[in-house]
């Protein structure tokens, strides 16, 4: 069954670049959600979108910002990268028809040097 | 504030040795509670959706049950393949996942 895809799966910036994260969900589904996950730490909410419209916020930095566009995928788009932002970013997708159940991708491994 | 709490933190359990993990919840409502399986550096596999008290579902070795304040996975005869880090998240609206810290499982042969 097709999966999550997440793109890059690494990544290595410097301070103060900017970085892209792509997303593309399970074919279907209809809400993308953003997590980050730092070291030895569990899954923070960042951001969703239902239908390309944002539908929650966590605690995502006024530094990022994400979309999801017309074909469904989404991108996180994060500025004047810090040390801190080092961390698994995983992008998981699900449907209203399937009881909200979040599918995860493999994540995308973000290092700030 | 919503919390959901996970113990142990670690658990080591010989092959066969059968064991349950524990997730404490607090939530304004309800909205569903999930158990992930998570391997070092990869994205959290879903495992079980339960939604209301007194519910159970089963997946090979795993069995996962719901009270209302609380979760329980019990793994039975365990292999070396069922180490990982087992994850415990809620949701509390149409979007959000609130996780625990996790609980990390290793079985040895």
């Amino acid at each position: 069954a097709a999966g999550v895809i997440q793109s890059p799966r690494h990544l290595i910036k410097e301070k103060r670049e900017t970085a892209t994260l792509k997303c593309y969900p399970i074919p279907r589904h209809d809400t993308v959600y953003w997590y980050q996950q730092g070291p030895g730490q569990d899954p923070q909410f960042l951001i969703s979108f239902y239908e390309k419209m944002q539908s929650d916020k966590g605690s995502i930095p006024d530094r990022f910002s994400a979309q999801q566009f017309s074909d469904y995928h989404s991108e996180l788009n994060m500025s004047s990268l810090e040390l801190g932002d080092s961390a698994l970013y995983f992008c998981a997708s699900s449907s209203r028809t399937n009881s909200y159940e979040q599918y995860f991708g493999p994540g995308t491994r973000l290092t700030v040097t | 504030e919503d919390q959901v709490t996970q113990s142990p933190e670690a658990l080591r359990l010989q092959e066969g040795e059968s064991s349950s993990l524990n997730c404490s919840y607090t939530v304004s409502g309800l909205r569903g509670l999930f158990w992930y399986r998570q391997d070092p550096g990869k994205g959290p596999e879903f495992l079980f959706t339960l939604y209301s008290a007194g519910e159970e579902k089963e997946k090979e070795r795993l069995k996962a049950t719901l009270t209302k304040k609380e979760s329980f996975l019990h793994i039975t005869a365990p292999k070396p393949e069922d180490s990982a880090t087992y994850l415990c998240a809620v949701r509390v609206n149409d979007y959000k996942l609130s996780f625990g810290a996790g609980t990390t499982v290793t079985v040895r042969a």
